[in-house]
């Protein structure tokens, strides 16, 4: 199966700052088929990203995925207090779909 | 707007079975695969599979054949999800999510569930 690791395991920075969150998949990622979302305590997760680079609807444009082939990244723009979470990456190119194992965006 | 609602809390004793509800409203029910994805306390989400309910067919990770059933009743548009033969390690939140790409393999998950804990402990 495709392995995505995700990095840093741990983001600290403060609001306004920008994050920049990778992804890395073992193989090459089907067509692109990357997706991110963002998980909050108590929560369920909720779609940010798929197919690498298109917000799901109703997700701010302060939120930014690109990448192809092997290499992702999904960047915040500018952090508000609300995007400090849990950020998790999927692909679904390749059978079977996987998740990364997360990152965490935490308030310095 | 497109809901899922699942049922409520359970907790098992080992070697028990559960099964976990999902109420969908919003969209046509037969027109998505309904996944299930659970989560462990702390840990990272993990796929269990899928059901097609306009016609019962499912797909099982690996890990999950042979101890895992999931069904659907168009007629009250409500998926199900059966996981036999309990141990502690299935402690976990367990989630329905709808693919958002239909009835495709694999597929992102736009929709969720609010989910529901599953605890096993004698």
């Amino acid at each position: 199966e495709n392995v995505l690791t995700q990095s840093p395991g741990t983001l600290s920075l403060s609001p306004g700052e920008r994050a920049t969150l990778s992804c890395r998949a073992s193989q090459s990622v089907s067509s692109s088929y990357l997706a991110w979302y963002q998980q909050k305590p108590g929560q369920a997760p909720r779609l940010l990203i798929h197919g690498a680079s298109s917000r799901a609807t109703g997700i701010p444009d302060r939120f930014s995925g690109s990448g192809s082939g092997t290499d992702f990244t999904l960047t915040i723009s500018r952090l508000e207090p609300e995007d400090f979470a849990v950020y998790y990456c999927q692909q679904y190119g390749n059978s079977p779909q996987t998740f990364g194992q997360g990152t965490k965006v935490e308030i310095k | 707007q497109v809901q899922l609602v699942q049922s409520g809390a359970e907790v098992k004793k080992p070697g028990a079975s559960v099964k976990v509800s999902c109420k969908a409203s919003g969209y046509t029910f037969t027109g998505f695969y309904m996944h299930w994805v659970r989560q462990a306390p702390g840990q990272g989400l993990e796929w269990m599979g899928w059901v097609n309910p306009n016609n019962g067919g499912t797909n099982y990770a690996q890990k999950f054949q042979g101890w895992v059933t999931m069904t659907s009743d168009t007629s009250i548009t409500t998926a199900y999800m059966e996981l036999n033969r309990l141990t502690s390690d299935d402690t976990a939140m367990y989630y329905c999510a709808t693919g958002g790409r239909g009835s495709s393999w694999p597929d992102y998950f736009d929709y969720w569930g609010q989910g529901t804990l599953v605890t096993v402990s004698s």
